[in-house]
């Protein structure tokens, strides 16, 4: 069974740089592609990017100028940086799997932008 | 980028009554060559993360009760549960992956009458 599991600060600084890191375990990484989502309390769900385990990327171009998402298959991981943070990028941080559908999730991980 | 719509915003529906969700997208999501449409549903309940539903707009994912069902083709779609329980209470969300950004409704709100 693939479990995701998300890891990062929890509180970072406006203008800063929000680092997450996205451990897959129960399978390798060396397929799929890997998604972030975001979701801000109380709110839907937004679609950030997504990696190949090549390394190929694909951004949301309403993020895209602040965001980059890395792979690293020897630790079976995969991260995501998003640059310039403000208190509109505070949200609970989804990793998943990525099929097109979104098959397997982490349990989200809580970011909160303040000074 | 392909705006999805969900309605309603909230239901109420008594155990053991069908739930009815609909989902509206501003472009087709039937991909012609394969016949497929790029349309999930996701079931979100309180503190945890989005549970996979429904892939391929009527494909059930593993696991998932036969009383969950999806329909519609292009783009108009519909979730059905079939008999509430309790447990099926939580938001649910449709997201079209039939390109990128994917992008998610609105979400529906389920609860019990």
């Amino acid at each position: 069974q693939v479990q995701l599991q998300e890891s990062g600060p929890g509180l970072v600084k406006p203008s800063e740089t929000l680092s997450l890191t996205c451990t897959v375990s129960g399978g390798s990484i060396s397929s799929y592609h890997w998604s972030w989502i975001r979701q801000p309390p109380g709110k839907g769900l937004e679609w950030i990017g997504y990696i190949y385990y090549s390394g190929s990327t694909n951004y949301n171009p309403s993020l895209k100028s602040r965001v980059t998402i890395s792979v690293d298959t020897s630790k079976n991981q995969f991260s995501l940086k998003l640059s310039s943070v403000t208190a509109a990028d505070t949200a609970l941080y989804y990793c998943a799997r990525d099929q097109g559908y979104l098959g397997y999730w982490g349990q989200g991980t809580l970011v909160t932008v303040s000074s | 980028d392909i705006v999805m719509t969900q309605s309603p915003d909230s239901l109420a529906v008594s155990l053991g009554e069908r739930a009815t969700i609909n989902c509206k997208s501003s472009q087709s999501v039937l991909y012609s060559s394969n016949n497929k449409n790029y349309l999930a549903w996701y079931q979100q309940k309180a503190g945890q993360p989005p549970k996979l539903l429904i892939y391929w707009a009527s494909t059930r994912e593993s696991g998932v009760p036969d009383r969950f069902s999806g329909s519609g083709s292009g783009t108009d779609f519909t979730l059905t549960i079939s008999s509430l329980q309790a447990e099926d209470v939580a938001v649910y969300y449709c997201q079209q992956y039939y390109n990128t950004p994917y992008t998610f409704g609105q979400g529906t709100k389920l609860e019990i009458k």
